[in-house]
């Protein structure tokens, strides 16, 4: 299996601009998270689905943040608008039965500027 | 929320010496994992615990789960050079199906 793919791995855009990061898991996981990554609070968790189902959103930062999964294979999360404070490193996980035992993509570097 | 205390935050050693880390929770963990991160990369799963006392190995690499179950720690025995990285503790509080993740331990290695 090829793992966690994400895309793309680096994306800069100006403030203001809707940004899309996505996500396709592992075959067969069932379990997908977000986390995002900034030297200042450490990796946090964004928001995770089960069977494409989001279960826990509370870590969305806030409206202009959105996540979906219309598919077992797919997932984005969207920022709009972005600023600048949204630079991070964002990381996609997925994992199978077992919700704890996530296995990482290797990231999207996001820089709003 | 949840928050696990990782120590140390950094680690200068020489090749061929043992690194300790370890973690710390104020509450009850059901789970304990330990990543590692190299530089432009996502976390790479290294050892999972999932009972109190358990003691795991995987290569030089050995990790425990503390019989309180508010702690855990991981041992690197003999250093070599691609060591080198941040190694993240990450729980499962008990009840929660999601991971906290420690601050991390940035390990460097002097040849």
């Amino acid at each position: 299996d090829a793992g966690v793919i994400q895309s793309p791995r680096h994306e800069v855009t100006e403030m203001g601009q809707e940004v899309t990061l996505r996500c396709k898991p592992i075959s067969g996981h069932d379990y997908l998270f977000w986390y995002r990554q900034t030297m200042m609070r450490g990796l946090e968790l964004l928001i995770y689905f089960n069977n494409n189902v989001p279960i826990d959103d509370s870590g969305m930062p806030e409206d202009r943040f959105s996540a979906k999964m219309p598919n077992a294979s797919f997932s984005t999360l969207k920022i709009q608008p972005s600023e600048p404070r949204d630079s991070a490193v964002y990381f996609c996980a997925s994992s199978f039965i077992r919700a704890t035992e996530a296995f990482f993509g290797q990231g999207t570097r996001l820089t709003v500027v | 929320g949840q928050q696990l205390n990782q120590s140390p935050q950094s680690m200068f050693i020489q090749e061929g010496e043992d690194v300790s880390m370890n973690c710390t929770s104020s509450s009850i963990f059901n789970t304990w994992l330990w990543y590692k991160q190299d530089p432009g990369e996502g976390p790479v799963l290294l050892i999972a615990l999932y009972k109190a006392g358990e003691l795991t190995s995987n290569g030089r690499l050995t990790a425990q789960f503390g019989i309180t179950r508010k702690d855990s720690f991981l041992n690197i025995s003999a250093s070599i050079p691609s060591d080198v990285g941040i190694y993240f503790c990450a729980g499962a509080p008990q009840g929660a199906q999601k991971l906290v993740f420690g601050q991390g331990t940035r390990l460097t290695i002097n040849p």
